[in-house]
Order: C-alpha cells, then structure tokens, then sequence
C-alpha cells in the first residue's frame, strides 16, 4: 500500500527565512498531494495542494512542488512569520477500486522565532 | 467554522465502558472519515465512508465499531479500549470519496482511556 515519509520531523527557522519540508510517496499511481496545517489545538486545514499533472503550484509565500519521476514533493514557505508556526502533514492519494484515501506523513513541527 | 461538529470534546472512560463518538456535517458532503491521531505519529485513516457505505476499514479492531446512518452523520463507537487506544479521533468530510477532494477535518474527541 501508499506509505508516505516526511522530512524534517521538526524545524526551527529565523522570522523572514525559508522553510522547506519533504515528502516521498511509494505509489506511483497517487494523483493528488495535499498539505495541511494544524495549529496548536486546532483542526487540520488544508493550506495547498497539488495534482500530478502539475509540476509545481504558488499561493502567495506557499509554493509546492511535485517531482513524479522520483516520486517525492515539497513544501516551500519564504519570508516566515511566527503565525507559520504550526505541524504540517503532507499527504498522497491511495486509489483502490472503491475511493480513494489520503495517507499522510508524520508531520513536521515548524517553529518560527522572531 | 468549517461545517463539521465532533462531540463530545474530551471522553474519558474506563476499559470496559462503552461509549459513542459523534460526527456531523453541514457542507453537503458525501464521504466522511475517521483519524486517529496519537502523539509523534501521522494522522491514521480508520475509515472512510461514501455515499453511507463503508469504502474503506484499515485493519482497525473490532473494538472500534463505525456507523454511518446517512451522508451528515457519523459515528464511532466504543468497546473494551486499550489504554494505547488513548488519541484524539479527527472525523472529516469530503464532497465525494475520490482524488481532487480537499479534506474538511472537524474539532476531534479527545479520548483518555484509563
């Protein structure tokens, strides 16, 4: 079945810098990756996503990528603010004859200081 | 508010109790799910429900009984925990159980089993 790795399990980053966090997906017939982020306490929401037809997409300071060849996307926040901080969970489509389903990595704790 | 309610917030209950989770929708939907999230792991699928009928049980015990009487309503219920089984259980919804479908997470239960 889809099994989903996230990179770094946590990350601490200065105000105004980047922040990247990796995924790798092991099916290669997952078509949709999305990216949540839950805050303290909070109910995951999803921040971004991308399709696989797609290489890359942009919202604002957000960008992901998504390389299918080597099956792995990534998340990409430039010039960071304390209210970034949060865990983020990517995660890849699992299609089965009846649905599909969403498996996500582990998430990654992203603590901005300012 | 994103639409989907959880109740109760917190539960705590003893290994031979028995109790429900409750879910529900106002977005429309017609797919729902049901997370288990432990500490410094990912988000589990337990399972997904399309249409009421049940699309996906990820090897979940038996212990944990799921029942969908119509596409805004959800349930989990409970019987004879673990104290392992202590997590916070995330329900979501999603316009249909298919690839493209952001994910709409309600506030969670927090359960203790003691």
């Amino acid at each position: 079945g889809e099994n989903v790795e996230q990179h770094p399990s946590t990350l601490s980053v200065q105000e105004g810098d980047s922040a990247v966090i990796k995924c790798t997906y092991s099916d290669s017939a997952s078509n949709y990756f999305p990216w949540y982020k839950q805050e303290l306490g909070k109910r995951p929401q999803l921040i971004i996503d991308i399709r696989s037809n797609v290489g890359e997409k942009k919202d604002q300071r957000i960008a992901v990528t998504l390389n299918k060849t080597a099956k792995h996307f990534s998340l990409h926040i430039t010039e960071t603010q304390p209210e970034d901080s949060a865990v983020y969970f990517c995660a890849a489509s699992r299609a089965n004859q009846a649905g599909t389903a969403l498996i996500f990595g582990k998430g990654t704790t992203l603590s901005v200081s300012s | 508010e994103t639409g989907v309610t959880q109740t109760p917030r917190h539960l705590v209950m003893g290994m031979t109790n028995k109790k429900s989770l409750k879910c529900e929708q106002h977005l429309g939907h017609n797919a729902m799910y049901w997370y288990k999230q432990s500490a410094k792991k990912p988000l589990e699928l337990m399972f997904v429900y399309n249409f009421k009928e049940q699309t996906e049980n990820n090897s979940v015990p038996s212990r944990f009984s799921p029942e969908c009487p119509n596409s805004s309503h959800l349930f989990l219920h409970l019987h004879t925990l673990q104290p392992e089984d202590s997590a916070l259980y995330l329900c979501a919804s999603s316009p249909f159980a298919a690839s493209y479908n952001e994910q709409f997470f309600g506030p969670g239960t927090r359960l203790t089993v003691l």
